[in-house]
């Protein structure tokens, strides 16, 4: 049973355009969630984070929206640029007792075309 | 700060072989993890560590099995290589928080 899921395997998008990355969850005591970004032959590495306080998250051309009543949050990258083509992992945490566990979605392909 | 290293980068196990996958972190950090990503998958946690000495089961941990002498190593022994083992390991780190770094990688292949 997937408690993270990113239903869009792969999306393709040209360059200075938005990629928006969607990720929905069903477990309701999942109260942080982040992105990872993954480049082929290199571990993931931290991209963004947000509560569950809060409904939005910015840090530079990156943007996380959380929508706790729909169990969704989206990724969106404005502009979008060459180098931002990689695997993004949505994941999720909170659990009571979780040792920091994360529970990872299976990831989306984002290509920027240039 | 090397952050989290991991070796080898590559193997090739034969069925029934044994590895010890290595992982150090030179941050202090107390809990560290075990991953494996399959072709298409997410990450599914094989072991976890929240200390020296203490060491707990993962979603995946059959045919693993880990051991924390020290706050910076956290090997991952498999006894009996399994074609279903080829994977890719990444190893995480995290302090008291959720942020966790990962390492670059352990790509295995049992043939």
């Amino acid at each position: 049973d997937q408690q993270v899921k990113q239903n869009s395997p792969s999306l393709s998008v040209q360059e200075g355009r938005i990629s928006i990355l969607n990720c929905d969850y069903t477990n309701s005591m999942f109260d942080y969630f982040l992105w990872y970004k993954k480049y082929p032959a290199e571990g993931p590495t931290f991209l963004i984070s947000i509560s569950s306080i809060k409904d939005k998250n910015e840090d530079g051309r990156f943007t996380v929206f959380l929508n706790k009543s729909a169990k969704h949050l989206s990724l969106h990258i404005v502009p979008s640029q060459p180098g931002d083509s990689a695997v993004y992992f949505c994941a999720a945490s909170g659990e009571e007792g979780s040792n920091y566990k994360l529970t990872f979605g299976k990831g989306t392909l984002l290509t920027v075309n240039p | 700060n090397a952050g989290v290293t991991q070796t080898p980068k590559f193997r090739i196990l034969k069925i029934g072989q044994s590895m010890t996958l290595q992982c150090t972190q030179d941050m202090n950090h107390n809990y560290m993890y075990w991953y494996r990503q399959d072709p298409g998958m997410g990450l599914k946690l094989i072991y976890y560590s929240v200390g020296a000495g203490i060491t707990d089961k993962g979603e995946v941990p059959n045919g693993y099995n880990v051991s924390r002498s020290t706050t910076e190593d956290f090997p991952l022994r498999l006894e009996l290589a399994a074609p279903s083992q080829t994977s890719v390991y990444f190893c995480a780190s995290t302090s008291k928080g959720l942020l966790q770094f990962f390492g670059p990688g352990t790509r295995l292949t049992v043939l």
